[in-house]
């Protein structure tokens, strides 16, 4: 199975901060990345596709990026509305593999 | 509009089956695939397994043979039985359409595993 390490396990940032989430992956996965966001008590939310697309409604200080291995989401500006937990998904493999997950949290 | 709400037992024995249902509105499921999606308290997610438009299911090899995924296309919706059951199966189970760029997901279903 594909290995995706997700770091950090959690953070804490302010508000207006850039925040930066990271997924690396056992295997190559192309472009076969997604990140999702989850609040308690709801159902996750995709927020990237395709490792740099915005999914539908999502804001845009909301971004994606690979280099090699590594995928990245960027918050340009964090928000009082972002604090959530961040999963990475890779779908280029069965079985589908997510990430630990990130907490971000407001400092 | 789009819409998936999974049901099922809140409480099974060990050992025993789990079987939920998923039934969507909203879409064909003739047209679109039906994942199934775990998540154990406070922890991460799962991919379990899918349902194809075709009919066709593709399972995550973690749940080896004790995985089924089958349909009813007549009625919109999609069913997963999972038997053998243990504790460690507690968690909450999504079925989720996962479209771009529009990705849709049931409220989840709360399962707890204990005699």
């Amino acid at each position: 199975d594909i290995q995706m390490t997700q770091s950090p396990s959690s953070m804490s940032a302010s508000l207006g901060d850039r925040v930066t989430i990271t997924c690396r992956a056992s295997q190559d996965i192309g472009n076969y990345l997604s990140w999702f966001q989850q609040k308690p008590g709801k159902s996750p939310r995709r927020m990237i596709y395709g490792a740099t697309n915005l999914a539908a409604g999502v804001p845009s200080r909301f971004s994606g990026s690979r280099s090699g291995s590594d995928y990245s989401l960027t918050i340009s500006s964090l928000e009082s509305e972002d604090m959530a937990i961040y999963y990475c998904l890779q779908s280029i493999q069965y079985p589908y593999t997510f990430g630990a997950g990130t907490k971000l949290e407001l400092k | 509009q789009v819409q998936l709400k999974e049901s099922g037992p809140g409480l099974v024995q060990p050992s025993q089956t789990l079987s939920l249902t998923c039934t969507v509105s909203g879409f064909s499921l003739t047209s679109y695939s039906v994942h199934w999606v775990r998540q154990h308290s406070g922890k991460s997610l799962e991919w379990m397994g899918r349902m194809w438009s075709d009919g066709d299911t593709s399972y995550n090899s973690a749940f080896t043979s004790r995985l089924s995924i089958s349909r009813d296309t007549s009625k919109s919706q999609v069913f997963l039985k999972m038997n053998s059951l243990q504790t460690e199966d507690t968690g909450t189970y999504y079925c989720a359409r996962l479209t771009t760029p529009f990705d849709y997901w049931g409220q989840g279903v709360m399962v707890t595993v204990s005699s």
